[in-house]
Order: C-alpha cells, then sequence, then structure tokens
C-alpha cells in the first residue's frame, strides 16, 4: 500500500540558507500535517492542511511557512535558518470521514534537517 | 487544552517479559480519540492503535493489548512476551475532537534485554 513519501530525506543546510521539504500524502486523505521533533524530544505539531486549507497551526516559527497544493502535496518552506531548527520534520495525512471525525495519522519517514 | 502524561521515561524488562507503558490524559470533550506510536531506533513513527471515548471495550490485537478506562482518564499499552525488536520509543497520543491535530506525550523509552 502507498504510504506517506517524504523528501529530502536528509538536508544539510548552513545557518541563514532556506530548506524547503516535501511531502505526498497518501491516496484520497484529505489532510496533511506537518511535526518537528528535536533531538529526544516528542513530536511537536506545526501546521495541518485540510483540502489544501490552512486548518490548524502551532508552534511553527514566522519563518516557516507551508501549503497544501492542488495534487494535495505539500511543503514546508522555512528561512533565516537557526541551529535550532536541525531536526526530524515528519508530515503524515489522515483521512477525516466527517469534518472532526479522526482518523489515525499515517506519518512518513521523516526528513532530517541539519543546520550548520 | 489537552495535556497527556507519560510518568515513565524509561522501562527495561528481559525479553518475554510482558510490559505495561502507562498513558494518562485530560480533556474536557466527551469525545476524542486515543492512539499509540511507536519509533523505533530508526526513527519511523508507526501507528499501533487507536481507540475511541465512546468505545470503551478493551481489546487485544496479538501481542498487543490496551486498557482504556475512561473513569480515570488512563489509556495503558501492553506488549505480552516482549521481543528485543519491541525496543523503541512508545508514545501515546491523543485526538480531541474538534481539533485536527494529535498531541504527543513525551514518551517512554523502552528496552528489551536479551
Amino acid at each position: 500500500a502507498a504510504g506517506v513519501i517524504q523528501s529530502p530525506r536528509h538536508l544539510i543546510k548552513e545557518k541563514r540558507e532556506t530548506a524547503t521539504l516535501k511531502c505526498y500524502p497518501i491516496p484520497r486523505h484529505d489532510t496533511v500535517y506537518w511535526y518537528q521533533q528535536g533531538p529526544g524530544q516528542d513530536p511537536q505539531f506545526l501546521i495541518s492542511f485540510y483540502e489544501k486549507m490552512q486548518s490548524d497551526k502551532g508552534s511553527i516559527p514566522d519563518r516557516f511557512s507551508a501549503q497544501q497544493f492542488s495534487d494535495y502535496h505539500s511543503e514546508l518552506n522555512m528561512s533565516s535558518l537557526e541551529l535550532g531548527d536541525s531536526a526530524l520534520y515528519f508530515c503524515a495525512s489522515s483521512l477525516l470521514n466527517t469534518r472532526g471525525a479522526a482518523g489515525e495519522l499515517f506519518f512518513g519517514e521523516g526528513s532530517r534537517l541539519t543546520v550548520l | 487544552a489537552q495535556k497527556v502524561t507519560q510518568a515513565q521515561t524509561e522501562i527495561s524488562v528481559v525479553e518475554k517479559e510482558d510490559v505495561t507503558l502507562d498513558c494518562v490524559y485530560e480533556t474536557r470533550d466527551t469525545t476524542y480519540y486515543l492512539f499509540w506510536y511507536k519509533q523505533p531506533p530508526s526513527g519511523e513513527l508507526v501507528f499501533l492503535i487507536r481507540r475511541n471515548s465512546f468505545d470503551e471495550q478493551n481489546e487485544i490485537s496479538g501481542r498487543y493489548s490496551w486498557n482504556f478506562q475512561k473513569s480515570t482518564s488512563s489509556f495503558n499499552f501492553t506488549i505480552t512476551a516482549s521481543q528485543v525488536v519491541d525496543s523503541a520509543v512508545y508514545f501515546c497520543a491523543p485526538r480531541m475532537n474538534r481539533d485536527d491535530k494529535i498531541i504527543f506525550g513525551k514518551g517512554t523509552r523502552l528496552h528489551i534485554l536479551p
């Protein structure tokens, strides 16, 4: 079965550079989520999209932005990178049977960002 | 806001022992969903089980079982006859009805010793 695809799997950037992470959800899933997991930490919710509209926002820095495109893939853009942005970034997708009814989130393998 | 507590930071057991991971959550919602995820050393997040607040029946799935007690807001997860491959970080993650996101607990790092 198709899973959530994230690219790139690994990314190394310098401070103040920009990075873009891509996520391709499971086909027919209508909701995409982004999470950030620092070393030894639990995943922290950043932002989510339902049917291409932003549905919820968590602790996402103003330097970060995200969007979901017409083909349902999503991109997380990170600018003015800081050392503290080094983390594992997960994308997840789910299917809401009805608005608010909760299906499980299926996670991609993550994109590991290292900021030097 | 909802809150989830995994009091056990780290657990070590010998292979073939049973182990229970504790989870306590706080919510004012009457309808909510509870999940357990596993994160092995390779880093991916693997969905294990889901429970709806309106279904208190506890179930067993292979070596996994869970005990959902709505009265005490607990959602404990048990691995029977543990194996070395079960070594991972386990996250309890509630999801409230009106929210889309799930909130992860701090996780319990489980070591299964051969």
